[in-house]
């Protein structure tokens, strides 16, 4: 199966600025299958970005997503307060799809 | 909209089964598989397995497979998750997942499974 790493664990940031986060995989994503997720604390995930690097329906556009093959980030250009999350990517280019184990970004 | 509703908090005794539903509406509940994620407290998300709903069609992560069971009620636009044998450390939030035919789109909203004697 896939391992995903997500990097880093913890993100110590402030309104305005700027997150980037890291996404890498074990083996290559089909078709570069990678979706983003965000999950605020009692929610289920939402999805941000699927296929690397679209924008879901309604997600605005200082989320975004880059990378293929085994590398993969996703940007939020500038940190809003309801931004302060959870964040999960996924591959689901093969069976089992499997999940990163998570990067918080924290107010600092 | 779409919307998937799961069925209330559960509690158990080690080594009983738990039954967990999530009806969907506002789409044709059987152009979309229906995918189970669990989340242990505290943890990030594991992938159960997924069920066809248009025909019986399962398919289980090897760490489940023979404890669980994935059925679907056309009837009433419902797919159920059954996990036998319950541990401790099967006490998670258990969530349905819509397959938009790649990615997860849409989500229930999660269902606690607490496991405790």
């Amino acid at each position: 199966e896939i391992v995903l790493t997500q990097s880093p664990g913890t993100l110590s940031l402030s309104p305005g600025e700027r997150a980037t986060l890291s996404c890498r995989a074990s083996q290559s994503v089909n078709s570069n299958y990678l979706a983003w997720f965000q999950q605020m604390p009692g929610q289920a995930p939402r999805l941000l970005i699927y296929d690397a690097s679209s924008r879901a329906t309604g997600i605005p556009d200082r989320f975004s997503g880059t990378g293929s093959g085994t590398d993969f980030i996703l940007t939020i250009s500038r940190l809003e307060p309801e931004d302060f999350a959870v964040y999960y990517c996924q591959q689901y280019g093969s069976s089992p799809r499997t999940f990163g184990q998570g990067t918080k970004v924290e107010i600092k | 909209q779409v919307q998937l509703v799961q069925s209330g908090a559960e509690v158990k005794k080690p080594g009983a089964s738990v039954k967990v539903s999530c009806k969907a509406s506002g789409y044709t509940f059987s152009d979309y598989y229906m995918h189970w994620v669990r989340q242990a407290p505290g943890q990030g998300l594991e992938w159960m397995g997924w069920i066809n709903p248009n025909n019986f069609d399962t398919s289980y992560a090897q760490r489940f497979q023979g404890r669980v069971t994935m059925t679907r009620d056309t009837s009433i636009s419902t797919v159920y998750m059954e996990l036998r044998r319950l541990r401790s450390d099967d006490t998670a939030i258990y969530y349905c997942a819509r397959d938009s035919r790649r990615y997860f789109d849409f989500w229930g909203q999660g269902t606690l499974v607490t496991v405790s004697s």
